[in-house]
C-alpha cells in the first residue's frame, strides 16, 4: 500500500513570504495530522482532521497558519506570512480509524523541510 | 500536561553491542506508547506500538517494554548494526487527549 505523500520536499523562502504544503494520506485513512518538528526536538501537533472536520487545532498559530481538508482526503497547510522561527520540518501523518481509537497507529510522510531566511 | 523525556540525547556504540534507549513520561494514564525511527531528511517510521494493557512488544532485534506505573519505557536493540544509526523517538497517546506527545529523541550512532 502506498504511504503518506508530501510535497514539496524542500522549500526556501524569505520571511514575510507565503508558503503552502500538500499532503496525500494513505487511502482510506480518516484521520490526518500535521506536525511541526524543529531541529533537535520531537514533532509537535499543529492540527488534526477527522475526515474534513477539525478535531484539534489548539497548537496551531492561527494568526499565520491555516489548514484545510476540503474533501476529506488531501490536505494543505499554509503559512502567511512566514517568520524565521517557522523554519522546521512539517510532517503529515494519517491513521485509519477514529481519532480517539485505542490502538490507532499513525503513519508518517517524509516531511517538507522549510527554511525561512 | 503530558511530558515525554528521552535520555540520553545522543549515544555512540560499536557494532555488535546490545543497547537500551530510555523514555519517561509524566502521566501514567496513557492509551499506548509508540517507538519511531527517523533517518536524516526523512519522516518517521513506526517500529513498535505497545498497548496500555501490554508490558512489551518485540520485532526482530527490537524489544520495547512499558511500565505504566513508573512512567517508563525502554527500547532494547540487540546486536546493533551501522544501519541502526538514526534518531529514535518515543511518543505517548495520553489518556485525556487523542494526539501523540513526543520526546526529543535519542540520536544513535553505531560505529563499524
Amino acid at each position: 500500500e502506498a504511504g503518506v505523500a508530501q510535497s514539496p520536499r524542500y522549500k526556501i523562502i524569505e520571511k514575510r513570504q507565503s508558503v503552502a504544503f500538500w499532503c496525500n494520506p494513505i487511502s482510506g485513512h480518516a484521520t490526518l495530522y500535521w506536525y511541526q518538528q524543529i531541529l533537535g526536538q520531537g514533532p509537535k501537533l499543529l492540527i488534526q482532521f477527522q475526515n474534513n472536520g477539525v478535531v484539534d487545532d489548539s497548537q496551531l498559530p492561527k494568526d499565520r497558519f491555516s489548514a484545510e481538508r476540503l474533501k476529506g482526503v488531501d490536505s494543505t497547510l499554509k503559512i502567511q506570512p512566514a517568520k524565521l522561527e517557522d523554519s522546521a520540518v512539517y510532517l503529515c501523518a494519517s491513521s485509519h480509524g477514529l481519532a480517539g481509537g485505542h490502538n490507532n497507529e499513525q503513519f508518517f510522510g517524509p516531511g517538507t523541510r522549510l527554511t525561512v531566511l | 500536561k503530558q511530558e515525554v523525556t528521552q535520555i540520553p540525547a545522543a549515544l555512540s556504540v560499536p557494532e555488535g553491542e546490545n543497547l537500551v534507549l530510555n523514555c519517561s513520561f509524566t502521566d501514567s494514564a496513557i492509551y499506548n506508547l509508540q517507538w519511531f525511527r527517523q533517518d536524516p531528511g526523512k519522516g518517521l517510521t513506526s517500529l513498535l506500538l505497545i498497548q496500555s494493557s501490554q508490558r512489551e512488544q518485540t520485532s526482530g532485534r527490537l524489544n520495547a517494554s512499558l511500565d505504566k506505573s513508573s512512567g517508563r519505557s525502554t527500547l532494547y536493540i540487540a546486536a546493533s548494526q551501522p544501519g541502526d544509526s538514526a534518531t529514535y523517538l518515543c511518543a505517548v497517546r495520553p489518556g485525556s487527549a487523542r494526539q501523540l506527545t513526543f520526546g526529543s529523541g535519542t540520536q544513535l550512532t553505531v560505529l563499524p
